[in-house]
């Protein structure tokens, strides 16, 4: 009954490298969403994403950032040419379909670019 | 409109006593109201969760009230303890009509209980 996983949990990328976040949605679970949290603020909506679909991604950056979720495997968050500013935490969270209220997050993946 | 408004930003609290945490919306879509507890260094943890056409839900110390007419939600803690100091996030969930959604996060609360 594992819950949301994500990986690696803490990641430092040099400014210019790329970084790649994963999240491991709960079993049964086949929607993801993607938050960034900056020291000391809230949650920032990101991406939503079902299976192989983009369904909404009005939070992201329009460069540098993408996401997938693909038929297999876990939901990646793909930063190019990270920049400094680009540090914070960054929570993936699951939920089952629309007749399931319930949102779980995972643990988040702190990254670090210096 | 798809702001979720809230306060206070810092709350500190004597043990023992009521933590009252406020929320408040604009968009009459949103259709579900869930509060988050997280502590540093780890991910929100769903606490508790509403529905619009409910007005009040308890479970054990924590308790929403939800105010449709005001579009006003809030979280109390009752007997507040230590273990509960934690930053505390609302949300709404907005649905949209083909069939999907995203949630709205308010800003969050960092509480405070002390000893």
């Amino acid at each position: 009954n594992a819950g949301v996983m994500q990986n690696p949990r803490h990641l430092v990328r040099r400014r210019g490298q790329e970084a790649r976040l994963r999240c491991s949605p709960m079993k049964g679970h086949s929607h993801v969403y993607w938050y960034r949290q900056l020291p000391e603020e809230g949650l920032k909506f990101m991406v939503y994403l079902q299976k192989e679909n983009i369904i909404d991604e009005s939070g992201m950056p329009k460069e540098r950032f993408s996401a997938e979720f693909p038929k297999e495997g876990p939901s990646i968050l793909r930063i190019q040419q990270v920049v400094r500013g680009d540090s914070a935490a960054y929570f993936c969270a699951s939920s089952q379909d629309r007749a399931r209220y319930e949102q779980y997050f995972g643990p988040g993946t702190r990254l670090t670019v210096t | 409109q798809q702001q979720v408004k809230q306060s206070p930003q810092s709350l500190i609290v004597q043990k023992g006593g009521i933590s009252i945490i406020n929320c408040a919306y604009e968009n009459t879509a949103f259709d579900y109201f869930p509060w988050y507890q997280q502590f540093p260094g780890k991910g929100p943890a769903l606490l508790i969760a509403i529905r619009p056409d409910v007005s009040e839900k308890k479970e054990g110390r924590f308790t929403i009230s939800f105010n449709k007419s005001a579009k006003q939600f809030s979280l109390h803690i009752m007997d507040s303890q230590p273990g509960d100091s934690a930053t505390y996030f609302c949300a709404a969930r907005l649905y949209y009509t083909s069939g999907t959604y995203k949630y709205i996060f308010g800003t969050g609360t960092r509480l405070k209980v002390l000893a």
